[in-house]
């Protein structure tokens, strides 16, 4: 893998569903993944910093997972709201102090 | 933590002008970066933004199209000059800020350009 890839990229789920997202990077050369939530018109959110093999972060009903030896990391929402209606971007940090790529984004659509 | 405020919040551009964005961070940052979203595309970094120096660009980016400045630890502007209709994204700046015993990465809220 060459860039951060999120899958799936769009997501429709009713209230009260279970989701997880997966984001894929290069394992190479890692020092940190990042997660954010970017909801319409505001700034993206910063939800996790995750940088050790088998880190697992939870903030609330959301949590997240990361295996930095095969590349990847898991975002999951547990009891979804129409409120956690955003798209959530993963951003992977080489070496590169500073500087971050980020995926394309899972955009989380949770219906009432 | 860091605040990031960016001025305009939007703009409609004829084609061909310029338009200067600011940004303003509420303390003292060593780097400052510059992104942009184009409809549909993943946030790409345009380059890095050190007071004292010139910016570094990313590939793709030149200092001709997107000038910019950064007078002090807590400001930056970033240009789009002679923009085409290709150049309507979303422009955001971002710092590095430590929390905790790590840093975060703080975006501002962005400015949305239309280029006509």
């Amino acid at each position: 893998i060459l860039n951060v890839e999120q899958s799936p990229q769009s997501l429709h789920v009713q209230e009260g569903d279970s989701t997880n997202f997966t984001c894929s990077f290069p394992s190479s050369n890692f020092y940190a993944l990042h997660w954010y939530r970017w909801e319409t018109a505001k700034s993206p959110e910063a939800l996790f910093v995750m940088t050790l093999n088998g880190d697992e972060k939870k903030k609330g009903r959301i949590s997240a997972t990361l295996n930095t030896k095969e590349g990847y990391s898991y975002l999951y929402i547990k009891g979804s709201q129409p409120e956690d209606s955003a798209t959530y971007l993963c951003a992977r940090k080489g070496t590169n102090a500073g500087k971050s790529t980020f995926g394309d984004g899972t955009t989380l659509t949770v219906k009432p | 933590s860091a605040v990031i405020s960016q001025k305009p919040s939007r703009d409609i551009c004829q084609r061909g002008t310029s338009l200067t964005i600011q940004c303003q961070v509420d303390s003292q940052v060593t780097m400052m970066f510059w992104y942009r979203q184009q409809p549909g595309q993943s946030l790409t970094l345009i380059a890095t933004a050190n007071q004292g120096s010139e910016a570094t660009y990313e590939s793709g980016f030149v200092i001709d199209k997107f000038p910019i400045s950064r007078p002090n630890l807590t400001f930056s502007t970033l240009t789009v000059s002679n923009m085409s209709p290709e150049d309507s994204s979303i422009y955001l700046c971002s710092v590095d800020a430590r929390t905790g015993s790590s840093y975060e990465q703080y975006f501002g809220p962005g400015t949305r350009l239309t280029v006509t």
